[in-house]
């Protein structure tokens, strides 16, 4: 069975602290990590990561994927009130993305 | 450009009563569909996909059902709520691979449900 385990399960910083967070997997013919970003309703997208070591970045988020030891982190720089929210870590085997538990990331002004 | 469809956005159903949500795609063929639940504080649990009509997945026991009677339609049924069926609903879906988009999904709006 496929298995994805996000930590912490919630973190709460504050406005300009720097923040990772964790995801590991087990996952049968692993294809791609996905991260998302859940505020209200329907999770946004933020990165696909499908080779070790490439790092993706978009603005103050940045990403990376270790296939050999399982694992992917998400790293938040300067961050703001609008980057409170639930982030979920998907790993996609054969057909279907499994998700995590997820981490809720509380920013206090 | 493709977009998804999920309705309704909430309901509240007794404890007994039968369930029917409903997911549409447009804009795209032969998509991979999926049923997701959110219970409150957790990730996404994948409860049923389907990568084509009349074909669904089951990745949970429980007391829902799925259907895809049309290629951009996939259905979340229930013949009896229980109360442990509230949750979060989210309908996503995917293009076949090689189709672009790469393995990225895309979520409808989400169905709050309430048994009570």
């Amino acid at each position: 069975e496929d298995k994805v385990v996000q930590s912490p399960l919630s973190l709460v910083v504050h406005e300009g602290d720097t923040v990772t967070l964790n995801c590991s997997y087990e996952v049968t013919n692993f294809r791609s990590l996905l991260w998302y970003k859940q505020e209200k309703k329907a999770p946004t997208f933020l990165f696909m990561l499908t080779s070790s070591g490439i790092e993706k970045k978009s603005g103050r988020l940045s990403s990376i994927l270790d296939k050999k030891e399982l694992f992917s982190i998400l790293n938040i720089t300067a961050t703001q009130t609008g980057d409170s929210a639930i982030y979920l870590c998907a790993v996609e085997g054969n057909e279907k993305l499994t998700f995590g538990t997820g981490t809720r990331l509380t920013i206090i002004p | 450009s493709q977009t998804i469809h999920q309705w309704p956005a909430t309901l509240v159903q007794p404890v007994g009563s039968p369930l029917s949500l409903e997911c549409t795609v447009e804009g795209t063929s032969n998509p991979n569909l999926y049923w997701y639940r959110q219970a409150a504080g957790r990730g996404l649990q994948l409860l049923f996909y389907s990568v084509g009509i009349g074909q669904i997945s089951s990745e949970v026991p429980q007391n829902l059902s799925a259907s895809r009677p049309q290629d951009r339609q996939f259905i979340l049924s229930s013949k009896k709520l229980l109360l442990s069926d509230s949750g979060f609903y989210l309908c996503a879906w995917r293009p076949l691979r090689g189709r672009g988009h790469g393995e990225k999904l895309f979520f409808g709006s989400g169905t709050q449900l309430s048994v009570l």
